[in-house]
């Protein structure tokens, strides 16, 4: 069983159409990361957060430390947002990061 | 405008032919690390390094080489690269070591193929 694990691992949904990636994790943290991968590949830090919700434009990010659970939601989502989303979890005194494998997200116009 | 580099962004080369990734970063952050991400696996840590000439072996380190010898520069070094290489490579930087609650800034990917 991963450390991180992500549900969908594909996900397609109309544009408008509300929604929602899991992230649940086995691991002891502080925070955690929502990263979000273009098809061309390049990565970028969404969210990072220890507790409650964090909001961004359409993009929502909440954490339950106690479940050991995070979601991220888009509002409204456009085709643009078409992308992979990855979760990475801290691991205090080991020096790294480990991530869930990804949530491929289309948005169809 | 704070950012990661690397460079080259793709590569194509052969089996045994030496090769060199180099990752910099231009907003002073002492702790840098290497990644990377194959289909079905995910991103994974191959090296890090806390400071100028301070490296650690990640969790996938054989057969990669690392350097810290100035602050900003943290180059890959492929000895030997074999086709098992063959990955999407990221460099990626923070102030404070990743385990701890900060940002991550990612380089824009290096996707090479050993032939």
């Amino acid at each position: 069983k991963n450390e991180v694990e992500q549900s969908p691992q594909n996900l397609t949904a109309q544009e408008g159409e509300f929604i929602t990636i899991n992230c649940s994790y086995s691991v002891g943290i502080s925070a955690l990361h929502w990263l979000q991968q273009h098809p061309g590949g390049g990565i970028v830090s969404l969210f990072m957060l220890s507790s409650g919700k964090k909001k961004h434009g359409r993009l929502i990010a909440t954490i339950n430390i106690q479940e050991k659970h995070s979601s991220l939601h888009i509002t409204a989502p456009h085709p643009r947002d078409s992308a992979v989303y990855i979760c990475a979890v801290p691991i205090q005194g080991a020096q790294k990061l480990v991530f869930g494998q990804g949530t491929r997200l289309t948005i169809n116009p | 405008e704070a950012q990661v580099t690397q460079n080259p962004r793709y590569l194509i080369t052969v089996t045994g032919k030496k090769l060199t990734v180099t990752c910099s970063q231009n907003m002073n952050h002492e702790y840098m690390s290497w990644y990377r991400q194959d289909p079905g696996l995910g991103l994974r840590q191959i090296y890090y390094s806390m400071n100028v000439e301070v490296t650690d072996k990640g969790d996938v380190p054989e057969g990669y080489k690392v350097s810290r010898k100035e602050k900003r520069n943290f180059p890959l070094i492929l000895e030997s690269p074999s086709p098992n290489q063959t990955s999407l490579y990221f460099c990626a930087s923070s102030p404070q070591p990743a385990g701890a609650y900060n940002e991550q800034y990612f380089g824009p990917g290096t996707r090479l193929t050993v032939t």
